[in-house]
């Protein structure tokens, strides 16, 4: 069974101080690896995707990328509008369509 | 940019009645899903569909579940006799058919509430 563990549950950062967001997966033969954005009461919002390691995606202040067991989202001086909830998901290749989600990261980010 | 669409934004139903989730996908788009996500936890797959019958669905989707696209734009979740654990957000999402592993488009949910 696919599993995605994503840490830390909570982040709160000063703007301008960057960070990074881990997600660990398990999956059998990746197809894709997932980031979304999601604001509160909003459906996930589509970031990347990742389809091997070694790969990496920009966009504006962020970052991922994949290695074999994990992925990494990375935000260069974040600024406050970066807050929300950023999700990693995974599709593999026992599930033809299914994607699996991570409880995801909530991310604060302080003026 | 096109989005998926989904209505009505919060249903309150009282348990045991029958539900109805309505969502347009984006237009191009031939894979449509339904997820659910439980206040404070994870988004939870619960079926795909792709030209007119279900692909995939996972163990919450049972009997009580059912799917349709009853015209070119609106595809539905039903979930007859409904229980106070199904109380969540449903999200509807659809992806186009360039290759398997495109992400999937997600609208903002329609929040149902079990009394």
């Amino acid at each position: 069974e696919d599993q995605v563990t994503q840490s830390p549950e909570a982040l709160r950062l000063q703007e301008g101080e960057s960070s990074s967001l881990n997600c660990s997966y398990t999956v059998s033969g990746l197809r894709g690896l997932f980031w979304y954005r999601q604001d509160p009461g909003k459906g996930p919002e589509f970031l990347f995707t990742l389809y091997s390691a070694g790969e990496e995606k920009e966009k504006e202040r962020l970052k991922a990328t994949l290695t074999k067991k994990e992925s990494f989202l990375h935000i260069t001086a974040p600024k406050p509008e970066d807050s929300a909830t950023y999700l990693c998901a995974v599709q593999g290749s026992g599930g033809y369509q299914k994607v699996t989600f991570g409880t995801g990261t909530k991310l604060q980010v302080i003026p | 940019e096109p989005e998926v669409t989904q209505t009505p934004s919060h249903q309150v139903t009282q348990m045991g009645q029958e539900v109805i989730l309505r969502c347009v996908p984006i237009s191009n788009h031939l894979y449509f899903y339904w997820y659910r996500q439980i206040l404070g936890q994870k988004v939870e797959f619960l079926v795909s569909f792709y030209n007119n019958e279900i692909s995939e669905k996972s163990e919450i989707f049972d009997d009580q579940f059912s799917v349709e696209r009853p015209d070119g734009s609106n595809f539905t979740l039903k979930i007859r006799s409904t229980k106070l654990e199904d109380s969540a957000m449903y999200f509807c999402a659809s992806r186009g058919v360039v290759g398997s592993n495109q992400p999937q488009h997600f609208g903002d949910g329609t929040r149902l509430s079990i009394l």
